[in-house]
């Protein structure tokens, strides 16, 4: 079956380091990723998308990558701050819609 | 340029009554996508309109309906309400069709129903 998977439980880091998150899909080809970012009551808002073509995409703070032998994007905030605490989803075409994960929590503590 | 409108915002219904939520996309826009949101399925598409037409409809029930009008304008239903659907519903227009993902999606605030 087709699947879009984000780690579930919320990833707590520090001010200052870099965060990780990990979208990871089983039985889709998607040309295009895309990633959002939520806050708690709000709708989600596009930060980026990366073409399959694209191994990596950068944008200020953020960067993406996009490998599809493996199946996954990553999504990294470096220099991550208090602000940066919002759930992000990944996103893909799949049977002509755009598919979200279920997101990850990011905590960032002082 | 003005967001996403959602209204209404807050609702609460009971079971077995309908609800109408509508969708102000961005200026030019004419594609609207509608979502589901619960903490245990996340987003879930429910339909997307493009043109004043439906292009692709997610797995819910007839329960659920929409349309989009010439200004692009959206609204969808609900009928005969259960307590499942509490739910945030967002919708989101893009410049594209929704299904080539080459585009942006830009949500709107949501409307939180809950049924009781």
């Amino acid at each position: 079956s087709q699947k879009i998977e984000q780690n579930s439980e919320a990833l707590n880091i520090q001010e200052g380091k870099t965060a990780t998150l990990t979208c990871n899909y089983t039985n889709y080809s998607p040309a295009y990723l895309q990633w959002y970012r939520q806050d708690p009551g709000r709708g989600p808002v596009f930060l980026l998308l990366i073409r399959e073509n694209e191994k990596e995409k950068r944008k200020e703070r953020l960067k993406v990558t996009f490998d599809t032998t493996l199946k996954q994007s990553l999504f990294h905030i470096t220099a991550s701050q208090p602000a940066d605490s919002a759930t992000y989803l990944c996103a893909l075409v799949g049977t002509d819609k755009l598919i979200f994960g279920t997101g990850t929590r990011l905590q960032v503590f002082p | 340029k003005a967001g996403v409108t959602q209204t209404p915002r807050y609702l609460i219904k009971t079971r077995g009554q309908q609800v109408t939520l509508s969708c102000s996309p961005i200026s030019g826009h004419r594609s609207v996508s509608w979502y589901q949101q619960t903490p245990g399925q996340g987003l879930q598409f429910l339909f997307e309109y493009f043109s004043e037409t439906q292009r692709n409809k997610g797995n819910f029930p007839g329960r659920f309906s929409g349309r989009q009008f010439s200004n692009s304008r959206s609204e969808m239903n609900v009928s005969t309400l259960e307590l499942g659907d509490s739910a945030l519903y967002l919708c989101a227009s893009s410049l594209s069709p929704n299904s080539r993902g080459t585009g942006e999606l830009f949500f709107g605030e949501g409307s939180r129903l809950t049924v009781l």
